[in-house]
């Protein structure tokens, strides 16, 4: 249990179907992200909320659309999305600010979009 | 581009050490992690290095070059439960986390 908390923890959607997945951390962090994890490639980081305040956005889709309403909540709604989207979605926080500022891990939604 | 090297897969015997290396090219730099994934679960951290050499932490240590960008994970008395994805992770001058693709550490009886 790392004090991040993510749901539902498995989702299956079709391509039209709007869905949102959610992340929570209870660590009083002030930084979280949202990572998308495909089989044997690095990581992807999608979005990264600084204080509340979007501070990356690497290029993400507009299907994939971030919503971080307060410190320790995190959402990611998802539209029409496409096949390829079909991953694990991993939400992560960290305490910016201090040394090495590890990012702590929830157990990530695995996707799949038919 | 930035880049960060290491192997897909290895394998080892229990109660034996391995070593699984980490090699990156990146714009500036600000730490190296290394993370353990098992299969289905979340990345969990394991090590943080910034100055150049060895910080050990119980069975596991892990040491950076900095001149070389180099890094290695050093496991020992492995282990059945030290299968899993190894993860290494460079925070750029930008402090943002540039991943491996992680290396997948199989231990046989």
């Amino acid at each position: 249990e790392t004090g991040v908390t993510q749901t539902p923890r498995h989702l299956v959607m079709g391509m039209t179907n709007k869905k949102s997945l959610k992340c929570e951390q209870h660590l009083g962090h002030n930084a979280m992200y949202w990572y998308k994890q495909s089989a044997k490639k690095p990581l992807e980081l999608m979005f990264v909320y600084n204080f509340k305040e979007q501070t990356e956005n690497n290029s993400v889709p507009s299907r994939f659309s971030p919503e971080c309403p307060n410190s320790s909540h995190l959402f990611l709604h998802l539209h029409t999305l496409q096949p390829e989207d079909s991953a694990l979605y991993l939400c992560a926080s960290s305490q910016e600010g201090t040394e090495s500022y590890e990012q702590y891990f929830g157990p990530g939604t695995r996707l799949t979009v038919t | 581009g930035q880049n960060i090297d290491q192997p897909t897969e290895m394998t080892a015997t229990e109660g034996a050490i391995v070593q699984i290396n980490c090699t990156y090219q990146t714009s500036g730099f600000n730490g190296l992690f290394w993370y353990q994934q098992h299969a289905g679960e979340a990345p969990t951290f394991l090590s943080y290095n910034v100055l150049d050499g060895l910080e050990e932490k119980g069975r596991f240590s892990s040491f950076l070059s900095r001149s070389k960008g180099y890094s290695y994970l050093l496991l020992k008395e492995l282990q059945m439960k030290d299968s899993a994805s190894y993860l290494c992770a460079v925070k750029d001058s930008n402090y943002q986390l540039i991943w491996g693709a992680g290396t997948k550490l199989i231990i046989k009886p």
